[in-house]
């Protein structure tokens, strides 16, 4: 069974930085992209970062382009989230989401981690 | 960016009823769709990917249907297990984008 268990979420005040983790198991884990998902009561859900199986393509949303980096450690099973500059807006609980198809693209999600929650607060 | 719209945002419905929901985008995606379902305290689950391919596991009383920019989930006999959010999704084109989620309860 694929399970993808997120750590690394907290409190963190405005400008302030936060390493997220996401640890895979019961997967060949550098066959699939992976992506970050975060989730509000507010504004529903909203995919944050994409990153290829081999670690070279990287996506972002325009909201946290040049602030949050997506990286991988295929050795270690575990896709990273280094958010930095952190804003109020990005409160949130964060996902990562594994494709659903190993190789290439496919970009729907299956499994979802349960998340970790990340808040931005003075 | 694709905008992705879901109608209607709550349905209250009995065990039994067959659901109706819709999903629209903001431009041509072709079959670039996923159905998610969302329990409360739980992880979005796939139901549907490729607007009608049924994930495995899924049981086959969902069904998904459409293309394009106009995509509809069916739920047929609702079961009392299925009340939930259920969340459409781009997959055409990064950034990707969801609908802003369907409730669906108990009437």
């Amino acid at each position: 069974e694929v399970q993808l268990l997120e750590s690394g979420g907290g409190l963190v005040q405005p400008g302030g930085s936060l390493r997220l983790s996401c640890a895979a198991s019961g997967l060949a884990f550098n066959t699939y992209a992976m992506s970050w998902v975060r989730q509000t009561p507010g504004k529903g859900l909203e995919w944050v970062s994409a990153i290829s199986a081999n670690g070279g393509g990287t996506y972002y949303a325009d909201s946290v382009k040049g602030r949050f980096t997506i990286s991988r450690d295929n050795s270690k099973n575990t896709l990273y989230l280094q958010m930095n500059n952190l804003r109020a807006e990005d409160t949130a609980v964060y996902c990562c989401a594994k494709d659903r198809h190993s190789g290439s693209w496919n970009k729907w999600f299956d499994p979802w981690g349960r998340g970790t929650l990340v808040t931005v607060s003075s | 960016d694709i905008q992705m719209t879901q109608s209607p945002s709550s349905v209250s419905a009995s065990v039994g009823d067959r659901v109706t929901i819709t999903c629209r985008a903001s431009q041509d995606i072709g079959n670039y769709l996923a159905w998610y379902q969302q329990r409360p305290g739980k992880a979005p689950k796939l139901l549907i990917y490729a607007a009608s391919s049924l994930q495995s596991g899924v049981p086959s009383r969902f069904s998904g249907s459409g293309s394009g920019t106009d995509f509809t989930l069916t739920i047929n006999s609702l079961q009392p297990e299925d009340f939930a959010t259920y969340f459409c999704q781009q997959a055409n084109s990064f950034p990707l984008t969801f609908g802003p989620g369907t409730k669906v309860d108990i009437k």
